[in-house]
This record gives C-alpha cells, sequence and structure tokens, in this order.
C-alpha cells in the first residue's frame, strides 16, 4: 500500500512569488492535513481537509490556503512569499475512523526555499 | 494556546540502555497521544500510539498515559545505534482527532 505522496520533494523560489505543493494521501483515507515545520518553532498544524472542505484550521496567515478534491488529493498553496515561509511542509493522510484510535501518517515533506 | 512540552535534551544514553522521553500537554480534552520518531532531513515516522491510561508495548518500545497528571512518556529498552533521531511527542487538540499539536522534539543519541 502505498504512503503519503507530496510534490515536489524540493522547490527554491524567490520572495513575493507563490507556491502550490501536491498532495496524494494513502488510498482510502479520505482526511489530508498539512504542517509546516521550522527550526524555531517545531511542528505546527496549517489545516486539514475532509470531503472537500476545510475541517481544521491552524493559526496561519491568509497567504496559506488548501483545498482537497474529490479523489482526497489535497493541494497547498503560499502566495507572497517570505523568507521565513521556507520550511519543510508536510502532508499527512488519516481514515476518518473517527473518535479516539485515529492515526495520523506523514507524507516524506516538500523542502521550500525562499530566497 | 494548548500546549506539549517535552523535557529538555539532548539526551544522551550508551547502547543496550534504556531510553526515557517525557511529554506533558495542557488541553485536558485530549485523547489521542503519539510518538513519531524523525531522523534528521527526514519526515515524522509513527512509532507508538496510546488511547487509554497505563502502559502500551510494542517490542522494545512502551508508552505510558496518565491522563489525569497530563503526561506521556517513551520507554526504549535496549537502545540501538538506529534509535538516534528526535523523538516528537504530538497530542490530538482543539476538540479534534485530525489536528495535532507537537512538542518541540528531544534529540536521542545512542552511543556504541
Amino acid at each position: 500500500k502505498a504512503g503519503v505522496t507530496q510534490t515536489p520533494r524540493y522547490l527554491i523560489k524567490t520572495r513575493g512569488q507563490q507556491v502550490t505543493l501536491s498532495c496524494s494521501p494513502i488510498s482510502g483515507h479520505r482526511s489530508v492535513s498539512w504542517y509546516q515545520q521550522t527550526p524555531g518553532q517545531g511542528l505546527q498544524f496549517l489545516f486539514e481537509y475532509f470531503s472537500e472542505t476545510q475541517r481544521n484550521k491552524g493559526n496561519f496567515p491568509g497567504r496559506f490556503s488548501g483545498r482537497q478534491f474529490s479523489n482526497s488529493r489535497s493541494e497547498m498553496n503560499v502566495s507572497t512569499l517570505e523568507l521565513g515561509d521556507s520550511a519543510l511542509y508536510l502532508c499527512a493522510s488519516s481514515s476518518n475512523t473517527g473518535g479516539a484510535g485515529n492515526t495520523i501518517y506523514f507524507g516524506e515533506g516538500s523542502w521550500l526555499t525562499v530566497v | 494556546q494548548k500546549e506539549v512540552e517535552q523535557n529538555s535534551g539532548p539526551l544522551s544514553v550508551p547502547e543496550g540502555a534504556i531510553a526515557s522521553l517525557n511529554c506533558t500537554y495542557s488541553d485536558r480534552g485530549s485523547q489521542s497521544f503519539f510518538w513519531y520518531r524523525q531522523y534528521s532531513g527526514k519526515s515524522p515516522e509513527l512509532i507508538m500510539s496510546i488511547y487509554s491510561n497505563g502502559d502500551k508495548e510494542d517490542g522494545r518500545f512502551t508508552a505510558q498515559l496518565n491522563k489525569a497528571s497530563q503526561y506521556v512518556s517513551l520507554l526504549i529498552r535496549d537502545s540501538q545505534p538506529s534509535d538516534s533521531a528526535t523523538y516528537l511527542c504530538a497530542v490530538n487538540s482543539g476538540g479534534s482527532n485530525y489536528k495535532l499539536t507537537f512538542g518541540k522534539g528531544t534529540l536521542l543519541t545512542v552511543n556504541p
């Protein structure tokens, strides 16, 4: 069974540009969430999607957005990039079994460098 | 702001010893608790999950949960050099089982 797949794995962008990251969840998983990891702040929750709807949102500015498609694949977008957006962006998927016992699996991440 | 705190590292243990990693959390409503292992330059890998008070063992790993004390720990027995990594404690938060709050992690080094 394939794991969570993220593309691209590495990218370099210039300040002010925008970037789109893609994620394919584990087959059968309908919940997709995104996290940002930086050395200073650690792993922080961005947002979670289920059935094409944003169900949970973290404390990030509106420059960070996402969406989910009918096949559960998800994309996140960061507009007007800042140097501080340089980070590892992790996508995670879950089977949405409900209640405690739900397990979240991470993809390999997309390394974004903003110069 | 719901928080997850991990014991400050780095933690260094000799090969074959027991490594003890600790974590406290502030959200009393949390129901799901996870330990992830992250090697340098890699993504987090789930190694243990625990949902009810007590101990849960899986091979050399034992997770312990005490909801009254808001405390969760991970014991690694017979530590191996390959266990050297950052260990992240994660707790579900905000009433959602799909939103995790992570601690900053504890760097473990197992010396041969």
